[in-house]
Parts: C-alpha cells; structure tokens; sequence
C-alpha cells in the first residue's frame, strides 16, 4: 500500500450525517483517484482528479464529493444524498497518465 | 467505450498446477493493461502491466501475462501455483477519454489454491 494512507480504517455513521474520508499520499503524484467496492463486485469510479484544483466526475458520482485543494490530499464526503453509502472505498494514485496506480489500504464505510 | 471483461467469478487450481486468470478488453485506441491483486479487507497492490513492446509480460511473484491483440487478451499466468497466491485478482484497461485518463476495472476473479 506504501505511500498513501486512508484514515479511518472503519467508519460508521448514521443516516443522514455527512461523512469525510481522508486520503493522504507522499508520492509527488498527480492523479488521485477515489474507488467504491461492493461485495461481488469490481471497483468503481467515483472521482478523480489529475492536477490540483481540478476533478472530474468518475462513474457513481451521485452522492459524493471531493476538493484537491492539495497535491498530497484528496478527501471524499460521502453525503446524506448517497442512498447506498455502506461500501469499501478505495483511494489511489499515480504519477502520470500511463504510469501504475497505487492503493491505500481503504476505509470500511457502514451506514448504522 | 472503454470496457474490460474477467469471465470467470472463480477459478480453482491445485497447488503446483499452472493457473490461469482471464481478461478481455475493448477499448478504441491503443490498450495499457494492468492486472492488480487484492488480500481481504486491504488495498489493491499492482502485479504488471502491458503499454508496449514484448507481448510477454512477467511482473511481481512470478507473475505474467500475455497479451494478444487479434484475440484482444490480456490473460495472467503463473506456472506453478502457491497457496498464498490465492486472493481477487482484478484486470484494468486504460483509456483517455475527453483528454482525462480513464481505468476501468473488470469485476474481478477470485483465485483459490487448494493444498
């Protein structure tokens, strides 16, 4: 997983609540991404993001938002509009637009 | 558009067997594939991955995969399976679309070595 970290590791909240997901990395890479992976399923695009200051809308992004206000960060909230929040979510990123995308370990999100 | 296929849900292999992980892809111009191994309730971690050149490709614990364009393949591959070996094994296919790079990842396969 080295050089990007996701925190918390589990999550849970309450319907209704927004909720921020941490994703930090120490690579120099461009491109961050956010995944969302269901039982049974592959991964799916929620947003990504090549530069700072810029993102675009990934496959699933109703529900969702994110800022890249930093190269090193790029948070996703998980809000209220999301009606099937509870998911493994996976953050990645790489360093040029053919290069290898690298994951952080997840967070285990759980709508209570 | 863009798309990547892993036909099977699961495959099964014996120790020491040779194993075979399918994929299959479609995508308008030229192809990069990346195959990626998951362990329970962690991240992805990267095996190889196809731009150019050899069709061949060999990656981490002694990993390959061939790809094949006429057959649009990108098969992964091991000779001798490890019970460590078994986990979700996803493909990716790489396009850019609307001048923004673009993965698509295939639903995955899981791999159970059995000892």
């Amino acid at each position: 997983d080295g050089g990007i970290t996701q925190s918390p590791k589990y999550l849970f909240r309450k319907e209704g609540q927004n909720v921020t997901l941490s994703c930090e990395q120490n690579l120099n890479h461009d491109a961050m991404y956010w995944y969302r992976q269901d039982p049974g399923q592959g991964l799916r695009l929620i947003y990504y993001s090549q530069i700072v200051n810029d993102f675009q809308k990934g496959d699933i992004a109703e529900g969702y938002s994110v800022s890249r206000e930093k190269k090193e960060s790029f948070p996703l909230t998980v809000t209220s509009a999301q009606k099937n929040p509870t998911a493994f979510y996976l953050c990645a990123s790489s360093k040029g637009i053919t290069d290898t995308q690298y994951f952080g370990p997840g967070t285990r999100l759980t709508v209570l | 558009a863009q798309s990547v296929a892993q036909p099977e849900d699961q495959v099964n292999v014996a120790e020491g067997n040779p194993l075979t992980v399918k994929c299959t892809y479609s995508v308008s111009g030229n192809p990069y594939l990346f195959w990626y191994v998951q362990y329970p309730n962690r991240g992805l971690q990267f095996l190889l991955k196809y731009i150019t050149g050899d069709n061949l490709v060999k990656g981490s614990y002694g990993f390959e995969a061939e790809f094949n364009k006429s057959q649009t393949s990108f098969h992964l591959k091991k000779p001798s399976a490890l019970v460590s070996d078994s986990a979700l094994y996803f493909c990716a296919v790489r396009d850019i679309a609307g001048g923004y790079q673009k993965v698509t990842f295939g639903t995955g396969t899981k791999l159970q070595v059995i000892p």
